[in-house]
């Protein structure tokens, strides 16, 4: 059955510290991947998106990768402040229904805590 | 700061009456899309809309409906809510070319309590 696992249910970093979290996915071929950040009580907001055929995607301090052979994805956050704190969902496309339409499957999300 | 709104943000409400939650967006976006999430856990999508007068059920089956009548408009009706269906419920948006769903647009969603 399709998958998506994020590494961790909350990680716990430094202020000034890279953050990396995780998303592996298995029975998924999707055309591209994106990260969302959600905060409580709030809806996702978009951050970023990455194609099948990029390796690497960044945006200020943000950055992603996207490996379909490992079938996984890793989203850095460099100099992490605690502003970031926040709960980052990855999520995937995948045909449904066989309608010819593309729709989004999100991970359960990790929910990171930036300590100062 | 998305353009796409949600009323109410928190509704109580009595087990078999009627609710409407309201989802506005004004991107002129043609996808839209409902999902629940309970507390720490994955969205998963119950409706969503290619546009006007077109809805599809989503991969939880759920017992809401759902209509488009104008693009900017898509509300989700449960005709009597059970504690069941306590949940939050977040409506999107999205601009995609064809079938693809680009990223989407949140609202801030709607916290339901059934008692």
């Amino acid at each position: 059955s399709q998958k998506i696992e994020q590494n961790s249910e909350a990680l716990n970093i430094q202020e000034g510290k890279t953050a990396t979290l995780t998303c592996n996915y298995t029975n998924y071929s999707p055309a591209y991947l994106q990260w969302y950040r959600q905060d409580p009580g709030r809806g996702p907001v978009f951050l970023l998106l990455i194609r099948e055929n990029e390796k690497e995607k960044r945006k200020e301090r943000l950055k992603v990768t996207f490996d379909t052979t490992l079938k996984q994805s890793l989203f850095h956050i460099t100099a992490s402040q605690p502003a970031d704190s926040a709960t980052y969902l990855c999520a995937l496309d995948h045909a449904y229904s066989g309608a010819g339409s593309y729709q989004l499957t999100f991970g359960k999300g990790t929910k990171l805590s930036v300590i100062p | 700061e998305a353009d796409i709104y949600q009323t109410p943000r928190y509704l109580v409400i009595g087990t078999g009456k009627k609710i409407t939650l309201e989802c506005s967006q004004t991107m002129g976006h043609d996808k839209m899309y409902w999902y629940q999430q309970d507390p720490g856990m994955e969205l998963h999508l119950i409706h969503y809309s290619y546009g006007v007068n077109s809805t599809e059920k989503g991969d939880l089956s759920s017992e809401s409906t759902v209509s488009r009548i104008r693009t900017e408009h898509f509300p989700l009706t449960l005709e009597s809510a059970r504690p069941s269906h306590t949940s939050q419920y977040l409506c999107a948006s999205s601009d995609g070319q064809g079938s693809l769903s680009y990223e989407q647009y949140f609202g801030p969603g709607t916290r339901l309590t059934v008692t």
